[in-house]
């Protein structure tokens, strides 16, 4: 069964420090993994998306890597600032079911403070 | 493109009570799902549809709920005889074949 490990739960930075978010998984059979951002009582915001035979995804200020042989993830977040306070969630869409769904980590709650 | 829309946003009701939310995906999606999720955790997967066709739905569906889509647009989730334990943010996500999700903003259930 597919397991999704988010490592800091939380993680309270000062505005300007580059900061690293870890995602684990446990199955590497997947289509892609993607990283949301989800603000507070809102839907969540697709941020990157890999696929399985990609490496890394850049977008802005946001870089994140895949490593699948060894179930990881990484988001890096350049240059924090007071507007990326979220919680950031990583997903994998396992290709044992075949309609693309996901699988979420619990998330990482960042407060990046000014 | 005005997005996923999810209706209503906050529903209070009554243990014992049914409830029905709506979602309305991006136009051009054929792909849908339902998750929920509870404070502090991430979504959870509960069902997926592939235009009007319910091609997967998770053991978390109990048979107290039901899912539409007809005619392959928007969708419906039903809950029977709520309980204290379907408290929860109930989200919809669309997505065509990038296979990136687009959500929306949630249905939040209380039940008293």
């Amino acid at each position: 069964k597919q397991e999704v490990t988010q490592i800091p739960a939380a993680l309270s930075v000062p505005e300007g420090e580059n900061l690293v978010l870890n995602c684990s998984f446990t199955d590497s059979a997947i289509y892609n993994l993607q990283w949301f951002r989800q603000d507070p009582g809102k839907g969540l915001t697709s941020l990157l998306l890999i696929q399985s035979s990609q490496r890394e995804q850049t977008s802005g200020r946001l870089n994140a890597s895949l490593d699948k042989s060894s179930g990881r993830s990484t988001l890096y977040i350049a240059a924090s600032q007071p507007g990326d306070s979220a919680t950031y969630l990583c997903a994998v869409s396992p290709t044992t079911s075949g309609t693309y769904k996901y699988i979420f980590g619990t998330g990482t709650r960042l407060k990046v403070l000014a | 493109d005005t997005g996923v829309s999810q209706d209503p946003r906050h529903k209070i009701t009554k243990r014992g009570q049914n409830v029905t939310f709506r979602c309305d995906p991006i136009s051009e999606h054929n792909r849908l799902y339902w998750y929920r999720q509870t404070l502090g955790q991430g979504p959870e997967f509960l069902t997926y549809f592939q235009n009007e066709a319910q091609l997967e739905k998770s053991r978390l569906l109990s048979d107290r709920f039901s899912a539409e889509r007809p005619k392959g647009s928007f969708s419906t989730l039903e809950i029977q005889r709520t309980e204290q334990g379907d408290s929860a943010m109930y989200l919809c996500a669309s997505t065509d074949i990038s296979n990136i999700q687009y959500f929306g903003a949630g249905t939040r259930l209380s039940v008293l």
